[in-house]
């Protein structure tokens, strides 16, 4: 079974702070992706990667960076948290496929259990 | 820009009833389409992936049909249960842009 850990459940920082957020992947997918989740503005993609060191901007990337220094590991930085930065963050990975007409595809997408973000 | 609608918001039925679970989308384009359900506070889990070429998927009690003329697709839960309560998403992948795209999701309650 593919297994996406987040390295924590539950998380309080103060505002200003920089908050690492962890995500691992044990199926040697290619993508991953980072998520937030807010009651009445559903899921929303934050980020992703599809490669080692490469990175696009999801929907809302404001706020945010991310690293990928390792296939099986995505890392989320929140420079300097802000209230409004507080949400349940979920993390995914999915494997890639590549048609001969190029095009780059995602696949079923895997999630991590979340990690509940309050920033006080 | 795609948008996914996932209607009715919330759903309560007796254990044992038959149902459908709507997710409509505005593009067609769409690689893929996966359906999740989530428990209160923790992560999603994949029910079932739709592929553009298929029509639907089974999985035990779960069947998921795609209409992608229509940008429609229904999750059919066979023989509902008290466990079966959770919220399911559906998100369309788009073949231009390779993300995806969640609906709000529907949360059903199934009383014993």
């Amino acid at each position: 079974d593919v297994k996406v850990t987040q390295s924590s459940r539950y998380l309080v920082k103060r505002t200003g702070e920089k908050v690492f957020l962890e995500c691992v992947q044990d199926m040697d997918h290619e993508n991953m992706f980072w998520y937030r989740q807010d009651p009445g503005l559903g899921l929303r993609l934050i980020y992703f990667s599809y490669d080692v060191k490469m990175k696009e901007k999801g929907d809302i990337p404001e706020g945010y960076s991310v690293s990928r220094e390792k296939k099986e590991r995505f890392s989320l930085i929140l420079e300097s948290a802000s209230t409004n930065q507080t949400s349940m963050y979920l993390c995914a990975s999915s494997p890639s496929f590549r048609p001969k007409l190029a095009g780059r595809f995602w696949g079923e997408q895997y999630f991590g259990p979340g990690t509940r973000l309050t920033v006080t | 820009k795609q948008e996914v609608t996932q209607i009715p918001a919330a759903l309560s039925v007796p254990e044992g009833e038959n149902l459908v679970l709507n997710c409509s989308f505005t593009d067609s384009a769409i690689y893929n389409l996966q359906w999740f359900r989530q428990d209160p506070g923790k992560g999603l889990t994949s029910l079932l992936l739709i592929q553009s070429s298929q029509r639907e998927q089974t999985s035990g009690r779960l069947n998921a049909s795609l209409d992608k003329s229509s940008g429609r697709s229904t999750l059919y839960i066979a023989a509902s249960q008290p466990g079966d309560s959770a919220t399911y998403l559906c998100a369309v992948t788009n073949t231009n842009a390779g993300k995806s795209t969640f609906g709000d999701g529907t949360t059903l309650t199934v009383k014993p």
